[in-house]
Order: structure tokens, then sequence, then C-alpha cells
């Protein structure tokens, strides 16, 4: 299985709104709708910020959304605020009880 | 609520075998429709996923991995536990355990059988440093 694709940064001003790829392949992201995203500042673990491709877990603000269109997802950060600036991962089942992540994007807010 | 911990040597030399235990609290190992999961992520890169454990001890891991990899779990204890055998320095990471939600096609009251499928990793445990070197 190889790891889901994702730009390796991004960026946006403060209020902007940003979306995050996450292509994967039809035996992955395209099969399923377990796509979760993560966020992570350095030196901590990562904090699931979306699931389902589309849900948000209690706690995570409105302003994350999650999205899928065939082979790829997407995260969106809409009202960017200086607190989100992190590294984003994305995650998919891959099917045969295997799960692959995407190699991260760092958001950074300008 | 559910909280992770690793546990386990910092450091170990090449060609040893990596040991590490999570111990779960606030909640029971034994729930139903959750993976038992060991993530690690090597410094500056990204995250990968080792594999996981049901609560009736059946595994499944990442293929690139899978000949050096064994989880197990203790229910008595509510921990689970990672080895990784004839290590290198490429397994020098970041291990992280975590609590995986599953979908599977059959559930009774107490246990789910069949293929589930991960769905999300949540809560994380903090993360302990494993460094490989002589």
């Amino acid at each position: 299985q190889s790891a889901l694709t994702q730009p390796p940064s991004a960026s946006g001003s403060p209020g902007q709104s940003v979306t995050i790829s996450c292509t994967g392949t039809s035996s992955d992201v395209g099969s399923y709708n377990y796509v979760s995203w993560y966020q992570q500042y350095p030196g901590k673990a990562p904090k699931l910020m979306i699931y389902d491709v589309s849900k948000r877990p209690s706690g995570v603000p409105d302003r994350f959304s999650g999205s899928k269109s065939g082979n790829t997802a997407s995260l969106t950060v809409s009202g960017l605020q200086a607190e989100d600036e992190a590294h984003y991962y994305c995650s998919s089942y891959a099917g045969s009880n295997n799960v692959v992540f995407g190699g991260g994007t760092k958001l950074t807010v300008l | 609520q559910v909280q992770l911990q690793e546990s386990g040597p910092g450091l170990v030399k090449p060609s040893q075998t990596l040991s590490l235990t999570c111990t779960v609290s606030g909640g029971s190992i034994s729930s139903a429709t959750y993976y038992w999961s060991w993530i690690r992520q090597p410094a500056g890169k990204g995250l990968e996923w080792i594999g996981h454990i049901y609560t009736s001890g059946s595994t499944n891991y990442n293929p690139s991995l899978k000949s050096r990899v064994t989880i197990s779990v203790d229910t008595s204890k509510n921990q689970f536990s990672l080895k990784l055998s004839s290590v290198t320095a490429a397994d020098t990471a970041v291990y992280y355990c975590a609590r995986a939600g599953a979908a599977f096609p059959y559930c009774s009251s107490t246990t789910c059988w069949g293929e589930g499928k991960n769905k999300w990793f949540d809560p994380w445990g903090q993360g302990t440093l494993v460094t490989v070197s002589s």
C-alpha cells in the first residue's frame, strides 16, 4: 500500500479559507467513506479533527469541514486563525484490514 | 474519558527487539467496537500505521512490517503491547498508541466479528521516542 498524497505545504491569511487535498486510489479513499483528518502541533500527539469524510468530533470548531470526490478527500479550514497553524494528516481505510496515512501538510497562517 | 499512555525503553540496540506497552485508563480495552493500534512517526516525517489488535486477540499488521511485528493484549491489565524485532536505525521514531473506531459487519451486545474497517484514531497517547543505536 502507498501513502496518500498531500501537498507538503499550504497557507492563508487570517480569516481566509484554505483547502488541503488528500489523494488516494480506488482501493482506499475511492472505495470507503472512512477518511479521517488529524491536526498535529510540534512535539504533540495528533488530534482527530474529521472522521467518516465529513463528521466533526465534539469540540472541533465548525470552521473545519471535510469532503470527498472520487479518490480525493479534502479538508477545508474556514476563517483561518493563528492557532490553526499546524501539520495536518489524512488517513483512510485501505481494505483488507489495512490503514494508510498521507504524508502530511504544513499549514501556515500568514 | 479514555486515556492512553505508552511505556518502555527509549533506547534499543540494532538487531534487538523493541518492546512497548500501552496502558488504557478511563475505559475498557474489551469494548466491542474498537481496535487498539500502534502508529509511529520518524522525526520530521509522516505517520505510519503499524498494526492493531482486537480485544479477542485478533491482529492485523502493516504489510511492510508484518514479518517483524507482534501486537498482544492483556485484558486483565487493560494493556496492549508492541514488539518489533530486528530493529535498525530506520525504526527510530516516536511511537504512539491509539484507540481506533471500527465498523464491523456483525456485532452482538458484547463483541463484534468479521472484517472491521478502521474509521478513525482517537484518543492518542502522548507518544514515546524510541531510538535505535548501539
